[in-house]
């Protein structure tokens, strides 16, 4: 069985700080890995997709990693914003699924100003 | 562009009730979802549905039924209340199937199961 771990859950900085938060998977054998947003009393918001055989991608100040061999996923925020506060979930498809993603529990994250 | 519409936003219901959670979509997307998420935990897949008439389980589906009959809608039924299911609910809908492309969130309902 699929299970995604992220540590930590709850994170807080001074704002301009780089940061990077983790995201663990235990079945290798994924499609993709996705990178979402999630605003008190919101939805949420894709901010970045991995592809199985990509290593990273790369949106503004946001870097996702992916190392499938050891189950290991890094969002990578630079020069951190109080905007950037919110939680922060990964998600992984199955390679034997159909489009359901397996999500984390969420790294909620404060930049304070 | 309304996206995915989730409605009512908010919801209390006593224990044994049922209800319905509205899901509609307007971007002709086959794949939707229904997730629920607990407190400091992630979303867990309650129900999905590939297209129009085809609905399947997921991980959590007990005390919950849904139904496609068109593609623009995916309504969630609650059957008998309970407090176990008191939790956000999302909807979501996705343009593709495997590569999980396009995956559009609503904005949740709150339920509270007193």
């Amino acid at each position: 069985k699929q299970e995604v771990t992220q540590i930590p859950a709850a994170l807080s900085v001074p704002e301009g700080e780089n940061l990077v938060l983790n995201c663990s998977f235990t079945d290798s054998a994924i499609y993709n890995l996705q990178w979402f947003r999630q605003d008190p009393g919101k939805g949420l918001t894709s901010l970045l997709l991995i592809q199985s055989s990509q290593r990273e991608q790369t949106s503004g100040r946001l870097n996702a990693s992916l190392d499938k061999s050891s189950g290991r996923s890094t969002l990578y925020i630079a020069a951190s914003q109080p905007g950037d506060s919110a939680t922060y979930l990964c998600a992984v498809i199955r390679q034997s699924n159909t489009g359901k993603l397996i999500f984390g529990q969420g790294t909620t994250l404060q930049v304070k100003p | 562009n309304a996206g995915v519409t989730q409605t009512p936003k908010f919801r209390i219901l006593k224990i044994g009730q049922s209800m319905t959670l509205q899901c509609t979509q307007d971007m002709n997307h086959n794949y939707m979802y229904w997730y629920r998420q607990d407190p400091g935990m992630g979303l867990k897949l309650i129900y999905y549905s590939v297209g129009a008439g085809i609905t399947d389980k997921g991980e959590v589906p007990n005390g919950y039924n849904v139904s496609r009959s068109t593609t623009e809608d995916f309504p969630l039924r609650l059957e008998l209340a309970a407090p176990s299911q008191t939790s956000v609910y999302f909807c979501a809908s996705s343009r593709d199937r495997v590569m999980g492309y396009g995956y559009t969130f609503g904005s949740g309902t709150r339920l509270t199961v007193v």
